[in-house]
Protein backbone atom coordinates (compact mmCIF):
# COMPACT_ATOMS: atom_id res chain seq x y z
CA UNK A 1 0.00 0.00 0.00
CA UNK A 2 2.87 2.56 0.78
CA UNK A 3 3.62 4.75 -2.08
CA UNK A 4 7.24 6.53 -0.82
CA UNK A 5 8.98 4.40 1.88
CA UNK A 6 12.25 5.18 3.39
CA UNK A 7 14.54 3.37 5.27
CA UNK A 8 15.98 3.19 8.22
CA UNK A 9 13.38 6.08 9.32
CA UNK A 10 15.79 7.08 12.41
CA UNK A 11 19.80 6.94 11.35
CA UNK A 12 21.93 7.66 14.61
CA UNK A 13 26.21 7.23 13.75
CA UNK A 14 29.36 8.84 14.73
CA UNK A 15 31.16 11.30 12.55
CA UNK A 16 33.20 10.29 9.72
CA UNK A 17 31.14 7.55 8.76
CA UNK A 18 29.54 6.98 5.42
CA UNK A 19 25.71 6.13 5.52
CA UNK A 20 23.02 5.34 2.88
CA UNK A 21 18.97 5.94 2.77
CA UNK A 22 17.20 3.93 0.66
CA UNK A 23 13.91 5.38 -1.16
CA UNK A 24 11.72 3.10 -2.92
CA UNK A 25 8.35 4.18 -5.06
CA UNK A 26 5.50 2.18 -6.52
CA UNK A 27 3.68 5.05 -7.96
CA UNK A 28 4.92 4.58 -11.45
CA UNK A 29 6.64 8.18 -10.97
CA UNK A 30 9.55 9.07 -13.20
CA UNK A 31 10.68 11.68 -11.41
CA UNK A 32 12.29 11.32 -7.54
CA UNK A 33 13.91 13.74 -5.15
CA UNK A 34 15.37 14.65 -2.30
CA UNK A 35 14.99 16.81 0.01
CA UNK A 36 16.63 17.94 3.83
CA UNK A 37 14.58 19.46 6.62
CA UNK A 38 17.02 21.48 8.79
CA UNK A 39 16.10 21.98 12.44
CA UNK A 40 14.13 24.99 11.69
CA UNK A 41 11.99 23.09 9.83
CA UNK A 42 13.22 24.78 6.45
CA UNK A 43 12.25 22.63 3.51
CA UNK A 44 15.59 22.41 0.72
CA UNK A 45 15.77 20.44 -2.63
CA UNK A 46 18.60 18.58 -2.68
CA UNK A 47 18.74 16.32 -5.92
CA UNK A 48 15.76 15.57 -8.81
CA UNK A 49 16.43 12.52 -10.91
CA UNK A 50 13.83 11.88 -13.97
CA UNK A 51 14.87 9.54 -16.46
CA UNK A 52 18.10 8.80 -15.70
CA UNK A 53 19.26 12.60 -15.82
CA UNK A 54 20.20 13.73 -12.23
CA UNK A 55 20.23 17.22 -11.48
CA UNK A 56 22.35 18.28 -9.12
CA UNK A 57 22.04 21.49 -6.68
CA UNK A 58 25.13 22.93 -6.72
CA UNK A 59 24.68 23.90 -2.52
CA UNK A 60 25.06 20.14 -1.70
CA UNK A 61 28.44 19.33 -0.60
CA UNK A 62 29.74 16.49 -3.07
CA UNK A 63 29.88 13.79 -0.23
CA UNK A 64 26.21 13.27 -0.70
CA UNK A 65 25.18 11.20 -3.89
CA UNK A 66 22.43 9.99 -5.00
CA UNK A 67 22.09 6.72 -7.02
CA UNK A 68 19.28 5.71 -9.01
CA UNK A 69 19.02 1.37 -9.91
CA UNK A 70 15.96 1.64 -11.46
CA UNK A 71 12.99 4.42 -11.99
CA UNK A 72 11.41 3.25 -8.25
CA UNK A 73 14.65 3.58 -6.53
CA UNK A 74 16.45 6.64 -5.59
CA UNK A 75 18.51 6.10 -2.83
CA UNK A 76 21.08 8.66 -0.71
CA UNK A 77 24.76 8.18 0.03
CA UNK A 78 26.66 10.49 1.76
CA UNK A 79 30.65 10.09 2.83
CA UNK A 80 32.18 11.53 5.72
CA UNK A 81 29.36 12.82 7.88
CA UNK A 82 29.95 15.76 9.76
CA UNK A 83 27.76 17.07 12.89
CA UNK A 84 25.82 19.95 10.17
CA UNK A 85 24.48 17.20 8.19
CA UNK A 86 22.29 15.90 11.05
CA UNK A 87 18.39 16.27 9.77
CA UNK A 88 15.58 14.88 8.78
CA UNK A 89 15.38 13.74 4.93
CA UNK A 90 12.62 13.18 2.53
CA UNK A 91 12.51 11.39 -0.66
CA UNK A 92 9.61 12.45 -2.92
CA UNK A 93 8.19 11.27 -6.19
CA UNK A 94 6.04 12.74 -9.14
CA UNK A 95 4.56 12.07 -12.43
CA UNK A 96 6.32 14.57 -14.65
CA UNK A 97 5.44 18.32 -13.87
CA UNK A 98 3.00 16.97 -11.47
CA UNK A 99 2.45 16.91 -7.37
CA UNK A 100 5.12 15.04 -5.61
CA UNK A 101 4.37 12.87 -2.81
CA UNK A 102 6.78 12.34 0.49
CA UNK A 103 8.16 9.65 1.97
CA UNK A 104 7.27 9.71 6.21
CA UNK A 105 11.72 10.98 6.08
CA UNK A 106 14.59 9.44 7.86
CA UNK A 107 15.98 11.27 11.14
CA UNK A 108 19.38 11.27 10.82
CA UNK A 109 21.46 12.00 13.93
CA UNK A 110 25.30 12.45 13.24
CA UNK A 111 27.23 12.49 17.32
CA UNK B 1 14.86 32.64 -8.95
CA UNK B 2 11.79 31.40 -6.98
CA UNK B 3 10.95 32.58 -3.79
CA UNK B 4 8.05 31.59 -1.40
CA UNK B 5 7.25 33.43 1.94
CA UNK B 6 5.22 32.76 5.04
CA UNK B 7 5.17 35.29 7.12
CA UNK B 8 3.57 33.71 9.84
CA UNK B 9 6.12 31.96 11.40
CA UNK B 10 3.28 30.88 14.55
CA UNK B 11 -0.33 31.02 15.07
CA UNK B 12 -2.46 30.11 18.06
CA UNK B 13 -6.11 29.71 18.09
CA UNK B 14 -8.71 28.57 19.95
CA UNK B 15 -10.50 25.18 18.57
CA UNK B 16 -13.42 26.54 16.50
CA UNK B 17 -12.04 29.65 15.22
CA UNK B 18 -11.30 30.50 11.71
CA UNK B 19 -7.26 30.99 10.89
CA UNK B 20 -6.11 32.40 7.66
CA UNK B 21 -2.27 31.46 6.68
CA UNK B 22 -0.90 33.67 4.67
CA UNK B 23 1.57 32.87 1.46
CA UNK B 24 3.03 34.93 -0.98
CA UNK B 25 5.44 34.22 -3.96
CA UNK B 26 7.58 35.24 -6.39
CA UNK B 27 8.72 34.14 -9.93
CA UNK B 28 9.17 34.91 -13.24
CA UNK B 29 7.68 32.18 -15.21
CA UNK B 30 4.13 32.56 -16.79
CA UNK B 31 3.58 28.87 -15.98
CA UNK B 32 4.27 27.39 -12.19
CA UNK B 33 1.90 25.53 -9.53
CA UNK B 34 1.14 26.24 -6.33
CA UNK B 35 1.41 23.90 -3.60
CA UNK B 36 0.08 23.29 0.38
CA UNK B 37 1.53 20.70 2.85
CA UNK B 38 0.95 19.45 6.40
CA UNK B 39 3.27 18.69 8.50
CA UNK B 40 1.77 17.07 11.60
CA UNK B 41 3.43 16.12 14.72
CA UNK B 42 4.21 12.80 13.83
CA UNK B 43 6.52 14.40 10.69
CA UNK B 44 5.17 13.45 7.65
CA UNK B 45 4.58 15.72 4.80
CA UNK B 46 1.06 15.50 3.53
CA UNK B 47 -0.11 16.93 0.61
CA UNK B 48 -3.30 19.45 0.70
CA UNK B 49 -3.59 20.75 -2.45
CA UNK B 50 -1.97 21.97 -6.43
CA UNK B 51 -2.72 24.56 -8.31
CA UNK B 52 -2.25 25.51 -11.89
CA UNK B 53 -1.18 29.94 -12.97
CA UNK B 54 -4.00 29.94 -15.53
CA UNK B 55 -6.76 28.58 -12.66
CA UNK B 56 -7.53 31.51 -10.24
CA UNK B 57 -10.72 29.70 -9.52
CA UNK B 58 -10.94 29.36 -5.46
CA UNK B 59 -11.44 25.89 -3.75
CA UNK B 60 -12.96 24.79 -1.24
CA UNK B 61 -12.76 20.94 0.55
CA UNK B 62 -14.56 20.49 3.50
CA UNK B 63 -13.24 23.04 6.09
CA UNK B 64 -10.32 23.85 4.09
CA UNK B 65 -10.39 26.50 1.86
CA UNK B 66 -7.77 28.31 -0.97
CA UNK B 67 -7.86 31.97 -2.16
CA UNK B 68 -5.23 32.31 -5.13
CA UNK B 69 -4.94 35.72 -6.61
CA UNK B 70 -2.21 36.04 -9.00
CA UNK B 71 -2.40 39.97 -8.58
CA UNK B 72 -0.85 39.85 -5.06
CA UNK B 73 1.05 36.89 -5.71
CA UNK B 74 -0.61 34.93 -3.12
CA UNK B 75 -2.07 31.77 -2.97
CA UNK B 76 -3.78 31.86 1.37
CA UNK B 77 -5.09 29.20 3.01
CA UNK B 78 -7.97 29.61 5.44
CA UNK B 79 -9.21 26.75 7.61
CA UNK B 80 -12.51 27.23 8.90
CA UNK B 81 -13.97 26.24 12.85
CA UNK B 82 -10.70 24.77 13.52
CA UNK B 83 -10.03 21.46 15.32
CA UNK B 84 -7.21 20.19 17.64
CA UNK B 85 -6.25 17.81 14.22
CA UNK B 86 -5.37 20.68 12.46
CA UNK B 87 -2.85 21.54 14.64
CA UNK B 88 0.62 21.30 12.48
CA UNK B 89 2.87 23.10 10.28
CA UNK B 90 1.81 23.84 6.77
CA UNK B 91 4.00 24.72 4.04
CA UNK B 92 3.14 26.55 0.97
CA UNK B 93 5.33 25.94 -1.75
CA UNK B 94 5.77 26.88 -5.74
CA UNK B 95 7.48 24.79 -9.15
CA UNK B 96 7.73 25.62 -12.49
CA UNK B 97 9.93 24.67 -15.55
CA UNK B 98 12.19 27.66 -14.55
CA UNK B 99 13.25 25.42 -11.22
CA UNK B 100 14.71 22.93 -13.11
CA UNK B 101 12.88 19.60 -13.56
CA UNK B 102 10.19 21.54 -11.60
CA UNK B 103 11.71 20.91 -8.48
CA UNK B 104 9.65 22.78 -5.04
CA UNK B 105 10.98 26.22 -3.52
CA UNK B 106 8.97 25.67 0.11
CA UNK B 107 8.14 28.53 2.35
CA UNK B 108 9.61 28.69 5.82
CA UNK B 109 6.18 27.40 6.93
CA UNK B 110 3.91 28.58 9.47
CA UNK B 111 3.52 26.26 12.34
CA UNK B 112 -0.53 26.19 13.68
CA UNK B 113 -1.76 25.54 17.27
CA UNK B 114 -5.41 24.97 17.95
CA UNK B 115 -5.95 24.57 21.55
CA UNK B 116 -8.70 23.36 23.11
Amino acid sequence: DTAVSQTPKYLVTQMGNDKSIKCEQNLGHDTMYWYKQDSKKFLKIMFSYNNKELIINETVPNRFSPKSPDKAHLNLHINSLELGDSAVYFCASSPEFNTQYFGPGTRLTVL
Amino acid sequence: AQKVTQAQTEISVVEKEDVTLDCVYETRDTTYYLFWYKQPPSGELVFLIRRNSFDEQNEISGRYSWNFQKSTSSFNFTITASQVVDSAVYFCALTSSGAGSYQLTFGKGTKLSVIP
